[in-house]
């Protein structure tokens, strides 16, 4: 088992483009959470996905946009990008959604934003 | 508001020295509290939780309801202890359901020879 995988590993885009990042969780886990961690800075939830919907949200701007697919996989979408939307992007699956559940996570996609 | 608070952005210490890395929470209700680490090239990994009361890689931490306090300890610091820690809360939403993680900014640990 690979764990969580993220595509891509880096991406490079402009102010107002839209970008699609994508997760593939663990093996046997049916939850995915994204994580947003600027420069210096610790993990900010998104939100996180179960049984295709979305289940719970951070203070994130509906410019961030997800879903999740039925094989659990699950893609990040931010739309009208900003100079402050670059960061390091962090899926993390679990086994279920509730906080005892460890949380992998996946190498992350760095977003620059240009 | 919740929130999680690392004093410090780095630790240096020598090989042998104890090392504790401070965390100090706000949560209204009963916390989930986390330690993750991020060793250089890796991955974000867990490295242990207040509910399991383990020991893990010689470090332990004790959940203070009092002080609002998950200080992570270690009696004698490695080498390949160097790494950047992450305290973490399980947060709440509406349904009562806790899934996402409020992380600190974090503490580098440095352990030199």
């Amino acid at each position: 088992d690979a764990g969580v995988t993220q595509s891509p590993t880096h991406l490079i885009k402009t102010r107002g483009q839209q970008v699609t990042l994508r997760c593939s969780p663990k093996s046997g886990h049916d939850t995915v959470s994204w994580y947003q961690q600027a420069l210096g800075q610790g993990p900010q939830f998104i939100f996180q996905y179960y049984e295709e919907e979305e289940r719970q949200r951070g203070n994130f701007p509906d410019r961030f946009s997800g879903h999740q697919f039925p094989n659990y996989s699950s893609e990040l979408n931010v739309n009208a990008l900003l100079l402050g939307d670059s960061a390091l992007y962090l899926c993390a699956s679990s086994p279920g959604q509730g906080g005892r559940y460890e949380q992998f996570f996946g190498p992350g996609t760095r977003l620059t934003v240009l | 508001a919740q929130r999680v608070t690392q004093p410090e952005k780095l630790l240096s210490v020598f090989k042998g020295a104890p090392v504790e890395l401070k965390c100090n929470y706000s949560y209204s209700g009963s916390p989930e509290l986390f330690w993750y680490v991020q060793y250089s090239r890796q991955r974000l990994q867990l490295l242990l939780r207040h509910i399991s009361r383990e020991s893990i890689k010689g470090f332990t931490a004790d959940l203070n309801k009092g002080e609002t306090s998950f200080h992570l300890k270690k009696p004698f610091a490695q080498e390949e202890d160097s790494a950047m820690y992450y305290c973490a809360l399980s947060g709440e939403n509406y349904g009562g359901s806790q899934g996402n993680l409020i992380f600190g900014k974090g503490t580098k640990l440095s352990v030199k020879p």
